[in-house]
């Protein structure tokens, strides 16, 4: 079992540029979580998706961010017209439908905007 | 008042001793608790996982939730240096299936001195 994928692991943007960060979910889960944790900040929630679903995104900025979860593939977090203060680490977990076993992070993609 | 406080250390303690880790809430509806461990430039690596108040224990830790305090501790006994880490309490409200994000604390960076 590969665990939670991620990639890129290092993504390097220009400002305004757009940064699409990608997340396949560990074998046999179904929930994608994807998270934000800034320099000296605690990871913060953005998003919550099923497949095909959007389930809760109270977490996700108004503005230029958004994610899908397409029946086929990983999940995507996309980010356009980035700015510097974009700059973060970006986490993706996931669970089975009852988390039983709580929630498995990946590796994260860690996004600079220059 | 955040809703999560835990304190960011860093704490430092000599190979052998007994650690302990505490996060404090102030939301009633959490039900869940779990503790994260995340290596520098790392993905959080689940440690423990526990579902109202009570004990859990697993090798050398041991998780404690005190609903009634809103307190909830870690505990890791004989240190290694390789527990050098930092320490992520998590929690949410709602059981699987559920629409919710985890609510991290900003972690305790904890040293293990050889």
């Amino acid at each position: 079992n590969a665990g939670v994928m991620q990639n890129p692991r290092h993504l390097v943007r220009r400002r305004g540029q757009e940064a699409r960060l990608r997340c396949s979910p560990m074998k046999g889960h179904s929930h994608v979580y994807w998270y934000r944790q800034l320099p000296e900040e605690g990871l913060k929630f953005m998003v919550y998706l099923q497949k095909e679903n959007i389930i809760d995104e109270s977490g996700m900025p108004k503005e230029r961010f958004s994610a899908e979860f397409p029946k086929e593939g990983p999940s995507i977090l996309r980010i356009q017209q980035v700015v510097r203060g974009d700059s973060a680490a970006y986490f993706c977990a996931s669970s089975d439908r009852d988390r039983e076993d709580g929630y498995t992070f990946g590796s994260g993609t860690r996004l600079t905007v220059v | 008042q955040k809703e999560v406080e835990q304190d960011p250390g860093p704490l430092s303690v000599p190979e052998g001793a007994i650690v302990s880790l505490n996060c404090t809430y102030s939301n009633s509806a959490f039900q869940y608790f779990m503790w994260y461990r995340q290596y520098s430039r790392k993905g959080p690596e689940l440690l423990m996982y526990t579902y109202s108040s009570g004990n859990k224990e697993d090798g050398r830790f041991t998780a404690q939730v005190d609903k009634s305090s809103k307190y909830i501790s870690l505990f890791i006994r004989d240190s290694q240096p390789s527990d050098s880490a930092t320490y992520l309490c998590a929690m949410s409200g709602y059981s699987g299936g559920g629409a919710d994000g985890l609510t991290f604390g900003k972690g305790t960076h904890l040293i293990i001195q050889p």
